[in-house]
Parts: C-alpha cells; sequence; structure tokens
C-alpha cells in the first residue's frame, strides 16, 4: 500500500511554543490530505480537510488560528500548533487521499504531544 | 450529518474464539473500510468494500457490506492475541470520510 510518512513522531514542548508537524505522502500524491486528534481510548477526530493550494476546511470547533495548516504541494501538508498550551496535549495523525475511485485513506504513524 | 455507530464498543475474548463486530448508519455510502489501530500508531487500512453484498476474506477475517451499503461486519476466527487493537470503520461519501468510534478489542491468551 500507500505509504505516509509523519514527523516527528513525538515531541515535547513549553507551553506558549508552537511545534509543526509535517505529513508526507512518499510514493503517491495526495489531493486531499486530512488531519485528525486522537485522545487516549477515543476514535480518531477530524480536524480539518486540507486541500493542495487552498485554504483548509476547518471542522467546527476547531480553532484555525490555533491549528495552521498548509499543503503547499501534493506531496506535503503541514500542521502548526501555535502557542500550545498543556490542553493541546494530544495524539495528532494526518491521512493523504488520492481523490480516486479507490477512496481509501493512508495514515501516518501519528504524532504525540505533551505541551508542559 | 453522516454517522457511524459500531458495536460493542468494548470486547474482550479469550484465544480461540470467534466474534464478530458491527458498523451501521441511517446513511448510504460509497464505499465502506475498515482499520486497526494499536496504541501510538496510526491506523492500518485492513479492507475496504465498494458493492452492497460483497464478502472480502483476509486470512482469518471477514468483511461483509450490507446489500444498501449502510453497514458493515468484520468477523474474526480463532481470535489471536495479535489481533487485540482497536477497529475502526469508515464511510466514504463525496470528498468526505467518518469514523465510528470503534471497537476496542482484547484477546487474552
Amino acid at each position: 500500500g500507500a505509504v505516509v510518512s509523519q514527523h516527528p513522531s513525538w515531541v515535547i514542548c513549553k507551553s506558549g511554543t508552537s511545534v509543526k508537524i509535517e505529513c508526507r505522502s512518499l510514493d503517491f500524491q495526495a489531493t486531499t490530505m486530512f488531519w485528525y486528534r486522537q485522545f487516549p481510548k477515543q476514535s480518531l477526530m477530524l480536524m480539518a480537510t486540507s486541500n493542495e493550494g487552498s485554504k483548509a476546511t476547518y471542522e467546527q470547533g476547531v480553532e484555525k488560528d490555533k491549528f495552521l495548516i498548509n499543503h503547499a504541494s501534493l506531496t506535503l501538508s503541514t500542521l502548526t500548533v501555535t502557542s500550545a498550551h498543556p490542553e493541546d496535549s494530544s495524539f495528532y495523525i494526518c491521512s493523504a487521499w488520492t481523490g480516486t475511485a479507490k477512496n481509501i485513506q493512508y495514515f501516518g504513524a501519528g504524532t504525540r504531544l505533551s505541551v508542559l | 450529518t453522516q454517522l457511524l455507530e459500531q458495536s460493542p464498543q468494548f470486547l474482550s475474548i479469550q484465544e480461540g474464539e470467534n466474534l464478530t463486530v458491527y458498523c451501521n448508519s441511517s446513511s448510504v455510502f460509497s464505499s465502506l473500510q475498515w482499520y486497526r489501530q494499536e496504541p501510538g500508531e496510526g491506523p492500518v487500512l485492513l479492507v475496504t468494500v465498494v458493492t452492497g453484498g460483497e464478502v472480502k476474506k483476509l486470512k482469518r477475517l471477514t468483511f461483509q457490506f450490507g446489500d444498501a451499503r449502510k453497514d458493515s461486519s468484520l468477523h474474526i476466527t480463532a481470535a489471536q492475541p495479535g489481533d487485540t487493537g482497536l477497529y475502526l470503520c469508515a464511510g466514504h461519501y463525496g470528498q468526505n470520510f467518518v469514523f465510528g468510534p470503534g471497537t476496542r478489542l482484547s484477546v487474552l491468551p
């Protein structure tokens, strides 16, 4: 299957700093990438949908100024958590979709963010 | 808003037992995917089903898509400890995907 690389896998930062998470599709072009947040023992919560070359679409309740998403190319999307606070600590997962009839999302391995 | 429900939410069984988990919706999806996720990792795709009534087998796992494309089931035969994980179903419609809340499976040796 297709490979999606997410980096870093784990990051610890101080409160008030910003953290950037990268999501790359390694062997295919992703017209759309999704960003999810997952709390312990819960399912995935969609944060935003990112289409290459356009602004991301955020789900209700997700602060766009807090979670900046950039999808500058067909293989790279980034999520920046700005002015992180302890309540932003979570597991963030990206996925990439080719937009073809296969309708399959390929997921990254996730990034565990811990804000002190 | 299209919603997916999964049942049971939690399941703990002994090695060798069979089990079935369900994914249900009142909405029609163009396709449905099943994923397994282990702690600290991203979901891994198990199967995608597209046609109503479709049955797919992956070793000891059997997946079925309902005739009306509103529901799906995952049956595991002779479960093993390696099957432990969070099983997620995801429905696809248009350019959207919706995930169910997951079934957390524990297979005890």
